[in-house]
């Protein structure tokens, strides 16, 4: 089975800083998609970045970008230039091609201090 | 993308009744998909409906406890039976739309539910 594993329950970063959130994954599949989803405190599940496995290229949406290093099973995302509506909770999640079934981790708040 | 809503947005109910949540998109998907996200916990998949076939449990979720209906292709329930204080969680409701063309599959979520047990 799938797992997704975010091993930092709470990060802290100042206000137009730069901070990297770790995920790591386990599949044996060759053809998946990795996704990172925000929840603020408003509960609303936002999809910040999704990268396919079958793509070497990382994937950047403007201040945010992810460094998949397909080998190592990891998939991280770094927030640049911080900003205090960035504080949420952070979820990796995971889908395997063909699927729709989203595997999500444990979540990692972010706080964003001014 | 899709535009989804849930009713209610939060209830508070008395041990061993029951709560029928709704969930509403603005466009005809094939899958929708029942989360419960417990109390600083992650989210965990309940059922995939689909429209016109009985919907499918994930280990450790039954139908007699959380019975799905699916009458359309924009519309869902989710049930939470005898309800225990054990249920009190976020009920999330998600999709994914069709896209022309094929890829993309993003999965969409509803605002959620917060359901609390006395």
């Amino acid at each position: 089975a799938q797992t997704v594993t975010q091993s930092q329950p709470e990060m802290s970063v100042q206000e137009a800083e730069t901070v990297t959130l770790s995920c790591t994954y386990d599949t044996s599949e060759s053809d998946y998609y990795l996704f990172w989803y925000k929840q603020p405190p408003s509960r609303q599940m936002i999809l910040v970045i999704r990268q396919e496995a079958y793509k070497q290229q990382n994937a950047t949406e403007n201040r945010f970008s992810v460094n998949f290093q397909k080998a190592a099973k990891s998939f991280s995302l770094k927030i640049s230039d911080s900003q205090l509506g960035d504080a949420a909770m952070y979820f990796c999640a995971y889908r395997k091609g063909g699927s729709e079934k989203l595997v999500f981790g444990k979540g990692m708040k972010l706080t964003v201090n001014p | 993308s899709a535009v989804i809503s849930q009713k209610p947005s939060r209830d508070i109910c008395q041990r061993g009744t029951s709560l029928t949540i709704q969930c509403q998109v603005d466009s005809q998907v094939t899958m929708m998909f029942w989360y419960r996200q417990q109390p600083g916990q992650s989210l965990t998949l309940i059922a995939t409906a689909n429209q016109g076939s009985e919907a499918t449990y994930e280990s450790g979720f039954v139908i007699d406890k959380f019975p799905i209906s699916r009458p359309n292709l924009t519309f869902s329930t989710l049930t939470v039976s005898n309800m225990s204080p054990e249920d009190s969680s976020i009920y999330l409701c998600s999709v994914t739309p069709r896209l022309a063309g094929g890829g993309g599959n993003e999965q969409f979520f509803g605002p959620g539910t917060r359901l609390t047990v006395l």
